[in-house]
């Protein structure tokens, strides 16, 4: 069971403007910066948002991030195809001393 | 180009040892932290192990402390990940990070597969 909790599933047709949330706790997101990572079928994560908002070069101003208080959130506008894919948030935890990922939340585009 | 590679993955009994390497390139090897992420068959991502420029910071999940074991050699630009006392929930492909001090992990590599098995 993982510190972070995330839905399991999210959809939304092309064009659509989806949001996914990222619930923790003070010990982890209440204090610490939020990152996401999205992982396409069958390839290893790719970084998509860094300090809870930031955009990495190269990621589309689709993507933004959001963090209030203990949860995090990750919206996605103008929905692809392309975007379908596992999204995963991630963070430090003080009392556990160690980095924690949710348990992620896989995105159809239908 | 920045480039992280995975090798050491493979089958290996219940109880057994295991010697993960990357090997990085592209860029000063010894200014970053560095991180192994599992994904079991199906899972989610599950952080395993941190460590600092220097090599002497370390961090374990629960999960694997006092059975795996980080370490990285700055001159060869490589990371380690020894694997004793290895368990079936151990199976999993392991990814290399390079942890950016303000981007997080910004480099992963493919991963390596580990299959712990009778």
């Amino acid at each position: 069971q993982s510190v972070l909790t995330q839905p399991p599933s999210a959809s939304g047709t092309p064009g659509q403007r989806v949001t996914m949330s990222c619930s923790g706790s003070s010990s982890n997101i209440g204090n610490n910066y939020v990152f996401w990572y999205h992982q396409l079928p069958g390839t290893a994560p790719k970084l998509l948002i860094y300090k809870n908002d930031q955009r990495p070069s190269g990621v589309p101003d689709r993507f933004s991030g959001s963090k209030s208080g203990t949860s995090a959130s990750l919206a996605i506008s103008g929905l692809r195809s392309e975007d379908e894919a596992d999204y995963y948030c991630a963070t430090w935890d003080d009392i556990l001393r160690g980095r924690v990922f949710g348990g992620g939340t896989k995105l159809t585009v239908l | 180009e920045v480039q992280v590679v995975e090798s050491g993955g493979g089958l290996v009994k219940p109880g057994g040892s295991l010697r993960l390497s990357c090997s990085a390139s592209g860029f000063t090897f010894s200014s970053y932290f560095f991180n192994w992420v599992r994904q079991a068959p199906g899972e989610g991502l599950e952080w395993v192990s941190s460590i600092g420029p220097t090599g002497t910071i370390m961090y374990y999940a629960d999960s694997v402390k006092g059975r795996f074991t980080i370490s990285r050699d700055n001159a060869k630009d490589s990371l380690y990940l020894q694997m004793d006392s290895l368990r079936a929930e151990d199976t999993a492909v392991y990814y290399c990070a390079r942890e950016d001090q303000y981007q997080g992990f910004d480099h992963w590599g493919q991963g390596t597969p580990v299959t712990v098995s009778s």
